[in-house]
């Protein structure tokens, strides 16, 4: 098992384009969570899905949306990048109620100039 | 909202010794997880050790163990034995076994391991 992967695992963006992070989990999970982590803030839950065609917002999901049309793939898109999302991205899952053990991909470095 | 503090950015232990990292956490729930997250320069988040609130009894992982107080709402890991290898970010975070079982994390302290 891969486990959760992220793609890319860096990338530059300037300021107004967009992009799509994608993860992935071959665990059967049924929660998936994207985070934001800044120096000296910890992880920070931007969007979060508890099952395959759903989506809700976390603590900072402005300037973001989701989708996760297949249970195994969450989607985190970024329509007009801006400099305050410099930022690294961590995708987790978890198997779903009663199980909070969340397994964390890898982590994407995104740096928007 | 739940909120997790950890008021030291920074420590420093020498190898071998005993090193204790403090969280304290503001819930009103009474149903709820708490972790201890390691994140090393690989920026892997690595899972440490768990702590059931409804437990009493402090979790241990080896060279790993935590003392939680729950009235004072107090989570600390302690590290016997320090290691090169534990050097690295550590954080506290919560987890309310309520809807969709989102993690509140701490910002971090950094351990240092020196010779």
């Amino acid at each position: 098992n891969a486990g959760v992967t992220q793609t890319p695992k860096f990338r530059v963006l300037k300021t107004g384009q967009s992009m799509t992070l994608l993860c992935a989990q071959d665990m059967n999970h049924e929660y998936m969570y994207w985070y934001r982590q800044d120096p000296g803030m910890g992880l920070r839950l931007i969007h979060y899905s508890v099952g395959e065609g759903t989506t809700a917002k976390g603590e900072v999901p402005d300037g973001y949306n989701v989708s996760r049309l297949k249970k195994q793939n969450f989607l985190l898109g970024l329509e007009s990048a801006a400099p305050s999302q410099t930022s690294v991205y961590f995708c987790a899952s978890s198997w779903g109620p009663k199980s909070y053990e969340q397994y964390f991909g890898p982590g994407t470095r995104l740096t928007v100039t | 909202a739940q909120t997790v503090t950890q008021s030291q950015p920074e420590m420093s232990v020498q190898e071998a010794e005993t090193v204790t990292l403090s969280c304290t956490y503001d819930t009103s729930e009474s149903d709820y997880y708490l972790f201890w997250y390691k994140q090393p320069p690989s920026r892997q988040m690595i899972l440490v050790i768990r702590q059931e609130a409804y437990k009493q009894q402090n979790a241990t992982e080896n060279r790993f163990s935590v003392n939680f107080q729950k009235a004072a709402k107090s989570f600390s890991l302690k590290i016997s034995d320090s290691q090169l290898g534990d050097a690295a970010m550590y954080f506290c975070a919560y987890l309310w076994t309520g809807t969709a079982s989102k993690l509140t994390f701490g910002t971090g302290t950094r351990l240092q391991v020196t010779l």
